[in-house]
């Protein structure tokens, strides 16, 4: 069975410390994995995408890595912001002849306090 | 582009009403996805189409889920009788072609069944 998971369930830290979320899965044969950014109230949006081939991609101050072999990836945030307070969710594809279905992992809530 | 549009934003209503939901897609996006978040479960893929054709509807928890995509640009789903356990936030999403371009989603409704 596709699984995500992800650690830790929440964190909190201090405005300007960086952080490192992860995300381990089990979801075979693997097409692509994204990292998603959710505000309270509001849609997901896309961080950052990364297919077999790639082991690391940054988007500003958000750092995604994969490392295909041993199932795992992790997000990077560096010098933290308010406004990086928010639930951050790791979605893995399977291979598919259609756009198909997406394993989403339950986020971890980030809390970033002044 | 405004993004994927969905309405409306909240809506509440009584067990046993008819509920349905709006979606209009990113323009040239050619698929389409409706999830369910819930605190429980979180995100959940109810059910996916494909140039307007629905391509998995596994998601859907029951005969009381419908989805309609009459064309390109609208999408709707359709829960008739609702029911206190549907209460949950809807999100559409869109993307073209396969996911490895990643979803882009609306800002979901909110609906609450008493």
């Amino acid at each position: 069975k596709n699984q995500v998971e992800q650690s830790p369930q929440s964190l909190i830290i201090l405005e300007g410390k960086n952080c490192t979320l992860q995300c381990n899965y089990t979801v075979s044969p693997f097409s692509n994995l994204r990292w998603y950014k959710q505000d309270t109230g509001r849609g997901p949006v896309s961080l950052t995408i990364m297919t077999f081939s790639e082991n690391t991609k940054s988007n500003g101050r958000y750092t995604a890595t994969l490392d295909a072999d041993t199932k795992q990836s992790s997000l990077h945030i560096t010098a933290s912001q308010l406004s990086d307070s928010a639930s951050y969710i790791c979605v893995v594809s399977a291979r598919a002849t259609n756009a198909g279905k997406s394993t989403f992992g339950d986020g971890t809530t980030l809390t970033v306090k002044p | 582009d405004a993004g994927v549009i969905q309405s409306p934003r909240h809506e509440v209503t009584e067990m046993g009403q008819e509920v349905t939901l709006r979606c209009k897609p990113i323009s040239g996006h050619n698929s389409l996805f409706w999830y369910r978040q819930t605190m429980m479960r979180g995100l959940e893929l109810l059910i996916y189409f494909n140039n307007n054709v629905p391509i998995d509807d596994s998601g859907m928890p029951e005969d009381r889920f419908s989805a309609k995509m009459p064309n390109a640009s609208f999408s709707t789903l359709k829960i008739q009788p609702s029911e206190p356990r549907d209460s949950a936030v809807y999100f559409c999403a869109s993307s073209f072609g396969t996911d490895l371009y990643g979803y882009t989603f609306g800002s979901g409704t909110r609906l609450t069944v008493v």
